[in-house]
């Protein structure tokens, strides 16, 4: 039962650079979710999405892209990295209905110098 | 909008010792209360949970009540371990989206 998985585990960009954080769960769920958490900090909802096709802003989305192609994977795309986005990154699933939590990945650690 | 208030750290204790992070929110609506605990290097795992007024989510001999009339939800341990060292989140979910709000987190640590 693998959960929710995330990769890479550490990233090291340069500033301007671009890349893909992997986000892939196999609970069937609906809702996924891309958090952001800074030293000290809660986390912040940069995008989530509803649905496979659908896909909505949150908190902190500037700077970040996704999509939805399917149920299980959910990717945050970073456009010309920026300093301002050295942060641990979480993605997180959750069933539709119910009072259920979140399953959050494991993270991914990315520093832009 | 929703939001959470966590009660400032970093916390020390002793081991066996009584603990109490103090939570309280704003919400619309009826949301779900919940607490997450963050290990070192890992992703956050839900503690416990409640659902409505008055509800007690209860995990590891930890514990938590919903108060609707203080809004508030409380984590309390009788007697922590050095292996309850962590950061503890508090968190509401309301919305059709589902969207989880955080408080900022408490940094746990209890010494030998």
């Amino acid at each position: 039962n693998a959960g929710v998985t995330q990769t890479p585990k550490f990233r090291i960009l340069k500033i301007g650079q671009s890349m893909t954080l992997q986000c892939t769960q196999d609970m069937n769920h609906n809702y996924m979710y891309w958090y952001r958490q800074d030293p000290g900090m809660g986390l912040k909802l940069i995008y989530y999405s509803v649905g496979a096709g659908i896909t909505d802003k949150g908190e902190v989305p500037n700077g970040y892209n996704v999509s939805r192609s399917t149920t299980e994977d959910f990717p945050l795309r970073l456009e010309l990295a920026a300093p301002s986005q050295t942060s641990v990154y979480f993605c997180a699933s959750s069933q539709d209905r119910g009072p259920y939590g979140y399953t959050f990945g494991s993270g991914t650690r990315l520093t832009v110098v | 909008g929703n939001s959470v208030t966590q009660m400032e750290g970093p916390v020390t204790l002793s081991e066996e010792a009584f603990l109490t992070i103090n939570c309280t929110y704003t919400a619309t609506g009826y949301p779900s209360l919940f607490w997450y605990v963050q290990y070192p290097g890992e992703g956050l795992q839900l503690l416990l949970k409640a659902t409505k007024a008055d509800d007690k989510g209860s995990n590891k001999g930890f514990e938590a009540t919903y108060r609707k009339e203080t809004t508030s939800f409380h984590l309390e341990k009788g007697s922590v371990q050095v292996s309850d060292s962590a950061v503890y989140f508090c968190a509401i979910v309301s919305g059709s989206a589902r969207q989880l709000t955080f408080g900022s987190g408490t940094q746990l640590t209890v010494l030998p």
